[in-house]
């Protein structure tokens, strides 16, 4: 597997909070994702990163929002949580010259009360 | 926009039997990927497929891309405990940087 970090591992916030997940690559890999996976639903992308500074939507990026400034960190975060955010958030990064397949990260299962 | 369905949802087997996951999208992909999800681990990738027709083998596990580009199959012959897991398919359009993930099957395999 490759380099993936994802920090926290779990997490429990209240609504309404803003909460920050990372996600780490030791691969220098050029795309990165941010997924959520929920029970019937399969992987579902929020936001994605072409490069430092360059990113962009998913189909279910309402509520997030994401950084980028360095090739290593892949940030997400939830401005303002919500029950519905609950969910198991995966990072992923997939390298330029291995065309398109992707690596995962462990996961942050994220619980918003 | 682009949806990719599987099916089953859910399938049990025993031991040694055979098992087929179907994947099909509404539009025409220009690639599509399988993964695997062990419970409680992360995706993990399998095997692309690009050409239209085109029959992929790995060990018990067979892929195929269908003629018109628009389904996809995986099927394991005489199933293992190992191969317990969620298997999903990842579509993708005009060799995008993104892929749609169809909500996975479920596989359960008793010993």
């Amino acid at each position: 597997d490759a380099g993936i970090t994802q920090s926290p591992r779990h997490k429990v916030t209240e609504t309404g909070t803003p909460v920050t997940l990372r996600c780490h690559q030791t691969e220098n890999h050029r795309y990165m994702y941010w997924y959520r996976q929920d029970p019937g639903h399969g992987l579902r992308l929020i936001h994605y990163s072409y490069g430092v500074k360059d990113t962009d939507k998913g189909e279910v990026s309402d509520g997030y929002s994401v950084s980028r400034s360095k090739t290593e960190d892949f940030l997400l975060t939830l401005e303002s949580a919500t029950s519905s955010q609950t969910s198991v958030y995966f990072c992923a990064t997939r390298p330029k010259d291995r065309a398109y397949e992707q690596y995962f990260g462990p996961g942050t299962r994220l619980t918003v009360t | 926009g682009q949806q990719v369905m599987q099916i089953p949802q859910y399938q049990h087997v025993q031991e040694g039997e055979d098992f087929t996951t179907y994947c099909n999208s509404s539009t025409t992909l220009s690639n599509i990927q399988w993964y695997k999800q062990r419970p409680g681990g992360h995706p993990v990738f399998l095997i692309q497929l690009v050409k239209s027709g085109e029959v992929k083998k790995q060990k018990r596990l067979t892929f195929q891309f269908g003629e018109a580009k628009k389904n996809s199959s995986l099927h394991i012959t005489a199933t293992q405990t190992t191969d317990v897991g969620t298997y999903f398919c990842a579509g993708s359009l005009n060799y995008g940087q993104n892929f749609v993930f169809g909500p996975g099957t479920r596989l359960s395999v008793l010993p």
